[in-house]
C-alpha cells in the first residue's frame, strides 16, 4: 500500500494567516492527489483532486501543487470556518489511502 | 444536488454481519463508482471498497476475505456487508460517490456502527 504521510500533524494559526500542509507520498503517484477538509461530526467535505484543481464551489483561497510525491495545501486568509482537519488521499493505486490528517486549531 | 444516505443497524454483535446501505438521490448511479469509506479513531480513513455502475467491484485486500458491495440500480441503492466483525470494526461508515473526473466529490453523512455484545 502507498503510505500518505502529512506534516504537521496540528498547526496552530490566526484569522488572516496564509497556511501551508504537506503531504508526501510513500512512491511516485504522479498527480493523484486529493485534499478533503473534515469538521467535527460531518462527513469529510472535497476541496482539491487532481493535485490542484479545486471542487466546483470551494473558494479560490484553497489551492494544491505538487506531483510524484510530494503535495501542499495551502490557505490563504484564513477564516473562522477554515479551522478544521485536512486530509489528503491518493487515489493513484488500490487500495487508495489517506493521510493522518493536520488538525488546524486557531492560535 | 447529489445526495447520499446511510441506513442500517448502529449496533451489531461480535462474529455477526454488519449491513448498510447509501440511497443515492438526485444524480444518476451510471458513470460512477459507489464507495464505501469508514474512519475509526484508530485507523483514521480507510478506504473500504467500491462497486461500479456496471458491477464491477474491487475491495481493500485487507477486508477483502470479508466484504461484499453490491448495487440495485432500480432503487437508487449500493449496499455493504462486511462479515465476522470485531471491536476493530466499530467505525462511522460514509458511503460516497467516486468520480473519475473528479474524485470522492459526494459523501454521505455517516453512520456510525459499534460492534459490542
Amino acid at each position: 500500500d502507498i503510505q500518505m504521510t502529512q506534516s504537521p500533524s496540528s498547526l496552530s494559526a490566526s484569522v488572516g494567516d496564509r497556511v501551508t500542509i504537506t503531504c508526501r507520498a510513500s512512491q511516485g503517484i504522479g498527480n493523484y492527489l486529493a485534499w478533503f477538509q473534515q469538521k467535527p461530526g460531518k462527513a469529510p467535505k472535497s476541496l482539491i483532486y487532481a493535485a490542484s484543481n479545486l471542487q466546483t464551489g470551494v473558494p479560490s483561497k484553497f489551492s494544491g501543487s505538487g506531483s510524484g510525491t510530494d503535495f501542499t495545501l495551502t490557505i490563504s486568509s484564513l477564516q473562522p470556518e477554515d479551522f478544521a482537519t485536512y486530509y489528503c488521499q491518493q487515489h493513484s493505486s488500490y487500495p487508495y489511502t489517506f493521510g493522518q490528517g493536520t488538525k488546524l486549531e486557531i492560535q | 444536488q447529489v445526495q447520499l444516505q446511510e441506513s442500517g443497524p448502529g449496533l451489531v454483535k461480535p462474529s455477526e454481519t454488519l449491513s448498510l446501505t447509501c440511497t443515492v438521490s438526485g444524480g444518476s448511479i451510471s458513470s460512477y463508482y459507489w464507495t464505501w469509506i469508514r474512519q475509526s479513531p484508530g485507523k483514521g480513513l480507510e478506504w473500504i471498497g467500491y462497486i461500479s455502475h456496471s458491477g464491477s467491484t474491487k475491495y481493500n485486500p485487507s477486508l477483502k476475505s470479508r466484504v461484499t458491495i453490491s448495487l440495485d440500480t432500480s432503487k437508487h441503492q449500493f449496499s455493504l456487508k462486511l462479515t465476522s466483525v470485531t471491536a476493530a470494526d466499530t467505525a462511522v461508515y460514509y458511503c460516497v460517490r467516486e468520480s473519475y473526473a473528479s474524485g470522492f466529490d459526494f459523501w454521505g453523512r455517516g453512520s456510525l456502527v459499534t460492534v459490542s455484545s
